[in-house]
């Protein structure tokens, strides 16, 4: 089976900009978690999708947004990017049954706001 | 904030076994433990979960306490691509809060040739 993918890679945006970043899930998987990682800050969950409803939300401000669509892919939107928002953000897919959940995660997209 | 406390740093010695240790004294019944794994800059890797009874798999084993409040991964013979940082997660099955992960800092590892 394939992994979690994770489209783009590398992104560089400017302070103000919007930008979508895309994760699709390991076949099968029904939840799909995204989570911001800088060094400050370590890892921190932002949103879970399950059956194209956010199930979960972390602590983070309104211009971080997300959707999932029927096939389980999912998208995670920032508006009016602010150079903090520079930080590897990662997607991680899981059966979502209720004895084994591991969440597999995808290599991640590193942005960049200048 | 996290529910587990990890050393910041360890050594290891190429070839021999490495134990990583983690404390998570608070937690409950129906919480898993997992272990993941970051090599610089990719995504986590898992690596292995257990409730209460001890766990094996191709990469490592688990050992957890009888009372469930600590456990220790075991990598049995360490090598260098085994350089990472290692992130011990307690977290519940059930929708709702307790399902997202909740990262500490980990126990960044280095195996030495």
């Amino acid at each position: 089976k394939a992994g979690v993918t994770q489209t783009p890679r590398y992104l560089i945006k400017t302070r103000g900009q919007q930008v979508t970043l895309s994760c699709s899930p390991i076949s099968g998987h029904r939840s799909v978690s995204w989570y911001q990682q800088t060094p400050g800050q370590g890892l921190q969950f932002l949103f879970e999708y399950f059956s194209e409803t956010q199930r979960n939300k972390g602590n983070f401000p309104g211009r971080f947004s997300g959707r999932q669509f029927s096939n389980s892919r999912s998208e995670m939107n920032v508006s009016t990017l602010e150079l903090g928002d520079s930080a590897l953000y990662l997607c991680a897919s899981s059966l979502a049954n209720s004895d084994t959940d591991t969440q597999y995660f995808g290599p991640g997209t590193r942005l960049t706001v200048l | 904030d996290a529910k587990t406390t990890q050393p910041t740093s360890m050594d290891c010695a190429e070839g021999r076994a490495a134990n990583l240790p983690c404390n998570h004294s608070t937690i409950s019944g129906n919480e898993y433990v997992y272990w993941y794994r970051q090599i610089h800059s990719q995504g986590p890797q898992y690596i292995i979960h257990g409730l209460k009874n001890n766990e094996t798999n191709e990469m490592a084993s688990l050992i957890i306490t009888e009372d469930r409040k600590s456990s220790t991964l075991i990598l049995p013979h360490a090598t260098l691509r085994d350089t990472a940082v290692y992130y011990c997660i307690v977290r519940g099955l059930n929708a709702g809060n307790n399902r997202k992960l909740i990262w500490g800092l980990g126990t960044s590892l280095a195996v030495n040739p």
